[in-house]
């Protein structure tokens, strides 16, 4: 069936770094823009980057420029997210998701195709 | 940025009855060419990931019923449930895509009064 499945979460200390993945099935992973979206302990959503179906396209959120680093593997269908340096304020769940699979994707689709994961969890603190 | 601002952040709503929630874009995200608004409408249940309701500021998404239903243009936008179920508790959120980056409003609660 269609899943995304994020791994890579767990507790950081600030300023160090860790590499979150994204594993897709049932869907043709290269086809889509693929986005990280994150949510805050009882906070509201916030989007964080989006690359595009081929990678050569990426755009980052204000309070992540500089530190994150999104990437794809489109031959093992793996998104990645590398957090470098990280703040107490990047502590949320960081899911992956199509975001509609509207925007970056191949061909321009005019239908949604929306899929998430369950996320990880990514705690910073000393 | 974009900035989208829902009202109101709370929602009490008695079953049965209409619940509509509003969002104003600091920008208009109606992008000319193709006539469409880059606006779409997720629920995010207690402990579960966002589904989409709608995308395009009105196309509803394949299963969403159609109690709900999606309207606006230009900058202000509305979520209108017309008779609210127990199942419909919820967190709401809108989001833009016309331009990077990608920007949500801060949620409505919708709760049983």
């Amino acid at each position: 069936q269609v899943q995304l499945v994020e791994s890579g979460g767990g507790v950081v200390q600030p300023g160090r770094s860790l590499r979150l993945s994204c594993g897709a099935s049932g869907f043709i992973f290269s086809n889509f823009g693929m986005h990280w979206v994150r949510q805050a302990p009882g906070k509201g959503l916030e989007w964080v980057a989006v690359i595009s179906y081929d990678g050569s396209s990426k755009f980052y959120s204000d309070s992540v420029k500089g530190r994150f680093t999104v990437s794809r593997d489109n031959s093992e269908n793996t998104l990645y997210l590398q957090m470098n340096n990280v703040r107490a304020e990047d502590t949320a769940v960081y899911h992956c998701t199509t975001l509609m699979g509207l925007g970056f994707s191949y061909g321009f689709p005019l239908n949604a195709f929306d899929v998430w994961g369950q996320g990880t969890m990514v705690a910073v603190s000393s | 940025d974009i900035v989208m601002t829902q009202s109101p952040d709370s929602l009490p709503v008695s079953l049965g009855e209409r619940a509509t929630i509003n969002c104003k874009s600091s920008q208009s995200i109606l992008y000319n060419s193709n006539d469409m608004n880059y606006v779409a409408w997720f629920q995010q249940k207690p402990g579960q990931p966002p589904k989409l309701l709608f995308y395009g500021a009105s196309f509803r998404d394949s299963g969403v019923p159609d109690r709900f239903r999606g309207s606006g243009s230009g900058t202000d936008f509305t979520l209108t449930i017309s008779s609210l179920q127990a199942e419909d508790v919820a967190v709401y959120y809108c989001l833009q895509y016309y331009g990077t980056p990608w920007t949500f409003g801060q949620g409505t609660k919708v709760e049983i009064k």
